[in-house]
């Protein structure tokens, strides 16, 4: 069956430094990808998707490149900010399977 | 508006009570889901409503009854809830069915549910 792996968390950074969010993913044929990022007592926003191989993903300074060869979606950004202070959730969609398939999450704490 | 509201935020109901909780979208999709998030879980799809029409229910017990009256509103109505079905309910919309991978499903802020 399908399925998402993220890293676990928390991942706790300064201020300015470099993100890096692995995800990996189990599923055959050519899913979507997609990140969603939750803030404290929000539901889920949508932060940045891929549709096909080698589709780079970004929003708000982040950025996710659909690596079909390694099965990977991993989200980065340059410089993090105290209110990056979220969970991030790495997921996919299957054509004929309308839940999406969602990793663990990932918390990311930025510290001033 | 914008976007997917849901009413109320957080929801506070003993055992025997029933309740509902609402959802609206205000982009002029064609589906609508409701989703649980539970602590150390992971996000698990309840029901699926496309055009007003129910297209999946997985495996939900009876004491959730969805019901969609139109495109834009969807309910889920909570009777005899237990302890465990306190968590995070989480409404979202999409243009198709869900039924395309590329389909992108946008999410409301959610329904805080605490069963005493």
């Amino acid at each position: 069956g399908n399925s998402v792996t993220q890293m676990e968390g928390p991942v706790t950074l300064s201020e300015e430094a470099f993100l890096t969010i692995n995800c990996t993913y189990t599923a055959t044929g050519y899913p979507s990808l997609f990140w969603y990022v939750q803030y404290p007592g929000e539901g889920l926003q949508l932060l940045l998707k891929a549709t096909k191989a080698d589709d780079k993903g970004s929003n708000k300074g982040f950025e996710a490149t659909y690596r079909k060869e390694t099965t990977s979606f991993h989200l980065e950004k340059g410089s993090v900010q105290v209110s990056d202070s979220a969970v991030y959730f790495c997921a996919l969609s299957k054509t004929g399977r309308r839940a999406l398939t969602f990793g663990s999450g990932t918390r990311l704490q930025v510290q001033p | 508006e914008t976007g997917v509201t849901q009413t109320p935020r957080h929801l506070v109901m003993g055992m025997t009570n029933k309740k509902s909780l609402k959802c609206e979208q205000h982009l002029g999709h064609n589906a609508m889901y409701w989703y649980k998030q539970s602590a150390k879980k992971p996000l698990e799809l309840m029901f699926v409503y496309s055009l007003e029409e129910r297209v999946e229910n997985n495996s939900v017990p009876s004491r959730f009854s969805p019901e969609c009256p139109n495109s834009s509103h969807l309910f889920l109505h909570l009777h005899t809830l237990q302890p465990e079905d306190s968590a995070l309910y989480l409404c979202a919309s999409s243009q198709g069915d869900g039924g395309a991978s590329t389909d992108t499903q946008y999410f409301g802020p959610g329904t805080r549910l605490t069963v005493l």
